[in-house]
């Protein structure tokens, strides 16, 4: 149980393109969705909390207008990398949380790569 | 503000060896504890979690790890290596809605 699938697994783009990232629950219902972002031999860093129904609420220095979440229901987020630039690549990860409480784990994609070029 | 230290960015085990690896935490409440794991180019697995109750817990693959307060500490450990093991590993600790996590330990199984 508690699949989360995340597509696309990788994206190659030119420059100025915007491209759109999936996040869904497969088997569960996730109020909050989580977006990272991980850098070559890094942690994981928080970009922001999506939740369903509501603005996402983002990391400070992590740009809104640069990076759109919508969480438009109880199992998909889409994170939207707008005019997307060779400094956006990375690996994007998400995750969803199983309930509203700290206690719960959060279950991740499988990341999706993003090169631009 | 809760904070996860992993000491160690590398360690390197012998097949069939013990595993430890360090992790200690920093929570001004009593603290949610998660071990993940991440194979190259793929998302995080839970390893297992520490909530409430037994200090001992056991987790997928054979791991275990035990909640120390006194130590503050949430160390993970497997009796015995296997090369498949080979990953990085995250401890993370949660407050009331985020994840913070560890910069990483990276296990390397030598046969």
């Amino acid at each position: 149980g508690a699949v989360v699938s995340q597509h696309p697994s990788r994206v190659i783009c030119k420059s100025g393109t915007s491209v759109k990232i999936e996040c869904r629950s497969l088997d569960f219902q996730a109020t909050t969705m989580f977006w990272y972002r991980q850098f070559p031999k890094q942690s994981l860093m928080l970009m922001a909390t999506s939740n369903e129904g509501s603005k996402a609420t983002y990391e400070q220095g992590v740009e809104k207008d640069k990076f759109l979440i919508n969480h438009a229901s109880l199992t998909l987020s889409t994170l939207t990398v707008t005019s997307a630039h060779p400094e956006d690549s990375s690996f994007y990860i998400c995750s969803a949380r199983d309930g509203s409480r700290g206690n719960q784990p959060q279950h991740f994609g499988d990341g999706t790569r993003l090169s631009i070029l | 503000a809760q904070s996860v230290t992993q000491l160690g960015s590398h360690v390197s085990v012998s097949e069939g060896a013990l595993v430890l690896l360090r992790c200690n935490y920093s929570s001004s409440v009593p603290p949610y504890l998660f071990w993940y794991v991440q194979y190259p180019n793929q998302g995080l697995q839970l390893l297992l979690k520490y909530t409430t109750g037994a200090t001992l817990v056991k987790g997928i693959n054979g791991f275990e790890a035990e909640f120390k307060k006194s130590e503050t500490s949430f160390h993970l450990t497997k009796p015995s290596a296997h090369m498949s093991d080979a990953a990085e590993y995250f401890c993370a600790v949660s407050d009331t809605d985020k994840l913070i996590f560890g910069t990483g330990t990276r296990l390397q199984v030598f046969p």
